[in-house]
């Protein structure tokens, strides 16, 4: 039972373009949801978080927006560069002990 | 300010052997979390604990598989008999009670022979 769903295994982009990455949820108690950024062989480096009693979330190139009745989520880069080429997870709790359930990840490429 | 650091980070040993974790999180950081991330899928949860209690276990986490905060700081992660389906990377992450991010170390890469 795949909680948090990532569909798209990678996306392309041009240098200087926007990058959205998309992350759909099922489970309704989730309240705080976090975009991470994975380099191979490295633990998983925050970006952007956001609670479910925001609608959107901007820090510099990074902006999340959350749509809790589409239970949908998606993280903006503006300008992609070609240092974001990394894979992107999208991770969401709702529980009292704060586990992070995740989805299955983005390969984003980001082209000169 | 230091980061969660996880050790050994590569480790490489043969069926059936024990092998030992160890992660130490962030200094102020309460709460810590072991994760286990397999080849293409997102980490999993596998245990937590808030200071030296260990408050919940996932249902991945088999009897071969123990995990202690003696002291409420470093925490270890151990495997008994190790089985080739336990090859992954092993994570750990520390957070404070507020807010809910937690910070991860760089993990262990486990293969079993």
């Amino acid at each position: 039972d795949q909680q948090v769903k990532q569909n798209s295994p990678s996306l392309s982009v041009q240098e200087g373009r926007i990058s959205i990455l998309n992350c759909d949820y099922t489970n309704s108690m989730f309240d705080y949801f976090l975009w991470y950024k994975k380099y191979p062989a490295e633990g998983p480096t925050f970006l952007i978080s956001i609670s479910s009693i925001k609608d959107k979330n901007e820090d510099g190139r990074f902006t999340v927006f959350l749509n809790k009745s589409a239970k949908h989520l998606s993280l903006h880069i503006v300008p992609s560069q070609p240092g974001d080429s990394a894979v992107y997870f999208c991770a969401a709790t709702g529980t009292s002990y704060g586990k992070l359930t995740f989805g299955q990840g983005t390969i984003l490429t980001v082209h000169p | 300010d230091t980061g969660v650091s996880q050790d050994p980070r590569h480790k490489i040993t043969k069926r059936g052997q024990n092998v030992t974790f160890r992660c130490d999180p962030i200094s102020e950081h309460n709460r810590l979390y072991w994760y286990r991330q397999t080849l293409g899928q997102g980490p999993e949860f596998l245990t937590y604990f808030q200071n030296e209690a260990q408050l919940e276990k996932s249902r991945l986490l088999s009897d071969r598989f123990s995990a202690e905060r003696p002291k409420g700081s470093f925490s270890t992660l151990e495997i008994q008999r190790t089985e080739q389906g336990d090859s992954a990377m092993y994570l750990c992450a520390s957070r404070t009670g507020v807010p809910e991010t937690q910070y991860f170390g760089p993990g262990t890469r486990l293969l079993v022979l």
